[in-house]
């Protein structure tokens, strides 16, 4: 089946600007996850939603970052007046429940570039 | 406080070799234990994990793990590795109790495969 998507696949845009960021998990998982992945280093967690909800947003660095899940499937990471030390790698992933032993299924990411 | 540690960043091995990939973790309670790896323009894909049980875990591509209590350590194996293996490994834990669900990574081990 399909697996977990994410558009773009690649983003360039100017300091200052906003950016949405789109997922779209695996179709019935509840659990839904943004992480960031700079150069060089492991991914780290930005959000997490069980449903429409955000049971866990203690990974959004400042209020320029916001998600929303609005229908419990895709969901939508939105920047503003962006800065060049956000640019990364931005991977979603879904997983079927909100347990810690589930599997997450990620996406192939999202690379943000801001010049 | 809480940490999960790779403390290799780059290992090189000769295909047909063995091959060990360090995993050291910092929790008061021994976490759920994971290993993803990552392709180039390809997204994270899990190995295995342990949560219980036998400390010797089978994953896909015939990859292994063990975990070790007494070294708060889980580290990845392979017997005989193939020039398809080069790629960067993660590893990752989930608390075991309290609320979060997110994974924590390691900065990765990035694998070379010498013909």
């Amino acid at each position: 089946g399909a697996g977990v998507s994410q558009t773009p696949s690649n983003k360039v845009t100017e300091k200052g600007k906003y950016v949405e960021l789109r997922c779209d998990p695996i179709s019935g998982h509840t659990a839904l996850y943004w992480y960031r992945q700079s150069l060089g280093q492991g991914p780290e967690f930005l959000i997490y939603f069980q449903g429409t909800g955000a049971a866990d947003d203690s990974g959004l660095p400042n209020d320029r970052f916001f998600a929303v899940r609005p229908e419990g499937s895709v969901s939508t990471l939105k920047i503003q007046r962006t800065e060049r030390g956000d640019s990364a790698v931005y991977l979603c992933a879904s997983s079927p429940r909100r347990g810690g032993t589930d599997t997450q299924y990620f996406g192939p990411g999202t690379r943000l570039t801001v010049l | 406080a809480q940490s999960v540690t790779q403390p290799d960043i780059h290992i090189t091995v000769s295909e047909g070799a063995s091959l060990e990939l360090r995993c050291n973790y910092s929790y008061g309670a021994t976490p759920y234990l994971f290993w993803y790896v990552q392709s180039p323009g390809q997204g994270l894909q899990l190995l295995l994990k342990y949560f219980s049980g036998d400390t010797l875990v089978q994953g896909i591509k015939g990859f292994e793990a063990e975990f070790k209590r007494s070294q708060s350590s889980f580290n990845l194996r392979k017997p005989s590795v193939h020039w398809s293996d080069a790629a960067e490994y993660f590893c990752a834990v989930v608390p075991f109790s309290g609320s979060a669900r997110q994974l924590t990574f390691g900065s990765g081990t990035q694998l070379t495969v010498l013909p």
